[in-house]
């Protein structure tokens, strides 16, 4: 009930093409649902975020698709750049008092964007 | 651009000893967190930390582990008798406040621990 599951486990973009990684969740209660870019030797970032009350959200290259009826979520990279090349997690968190920081989150996906 | 800095940035260990990994949060968050992450595996969470006290802490997080925040900066998180399976990379994070609008967490760069 807890977990998220992610896929593709790792995704070869050409540049210029589009990246889509997807998320499915099981526990109706999380309310907010981020996603996350590390690079090899960070710790991982915010890169957008989307709360269940709005079914898409866009900022630049990056959105994310809601579909809270599948319990299903998604990240899409436009005009995929190499420097995009990284390890995205999804995550997904209950929003009150303090859960908002205990993420659960998937297992990655490693997108390399190929030149 | 402020940051949440950790060390130290790797640590090896023998089975059974006890190590502290350090953490300093951005100065004006309110909420401190521990995650892990096993080699090749997710990110998993370990415990949050408010007002001097644990928040909410996951089953991984059991009585050999403890988080203190001895003074005004830094945030710390002790084992007390490592095992082999302590070895991960140890993030700390920390954030502003608890609603998600604006309680982005940041992460630090992580501390690697080894245990041998």
């Amino acid at each position: 009930q807890q977990q998220v599951k992610q896929s593709p486990q790792s995704l070869i973009v050409q540049k210029g093409g589009i990246s889509i990684i997807n998320c499915a969740y099981e526990n109706t209660a999380f309310d907010y649902f981020p996603w996350y870019q590390q690079f090899p030797g960070k710790g991982p970032a915010l890169l957008i975020a989307i709360r269940p009350d709005v079914s898409e959200k866009k900022e630049g290259r990056f959105t994310i698709s809601f579909n809270k009826s599948a319990k299903q979520f998604s990240l899409h990279i436009m005009d995929s750049q190499p420097g995009d090349s990284a390890t995205y997690f999804c995550a997904a968190s209950l929003d009150y008092g303090g859960s908002q920081g205990n993420l659960i989150f998937g297992k990655g996906t490693k997108l390399s964007v190929k030149p | 651009e402020p940051e949440v800095t950790q060390t130290p940035s790797h640590q090896v260990t023998q089975m059974g000893q006890e190590v502290i990994l350090r953490c300093v949060p951005i100065s004006n968050h309110l909420y401190f967190y521990w995650y892990r992450q096993i080699l090749g595996q997710k990110v998993e969470f370990l415990v949050s930390f408010y007002n001097n006290e644990i928040s909410e802490k996951s089953e991984i997080f059991d009585d050999q582990f403890s988080v203190e925040r001895p003074d005004g900066s830094n945030f710390t998180l002790k084992i007390r008798s490592t095992k082999l399976e302590d070895s991960a990379m140890y993030f700390c994070a920390s954030s502003f406040d608890s609603d998600a609008n604006t309680g982005e967490l940041f992460f630090g760069e992580g501390s690697r621990l080894t245990v041998l």
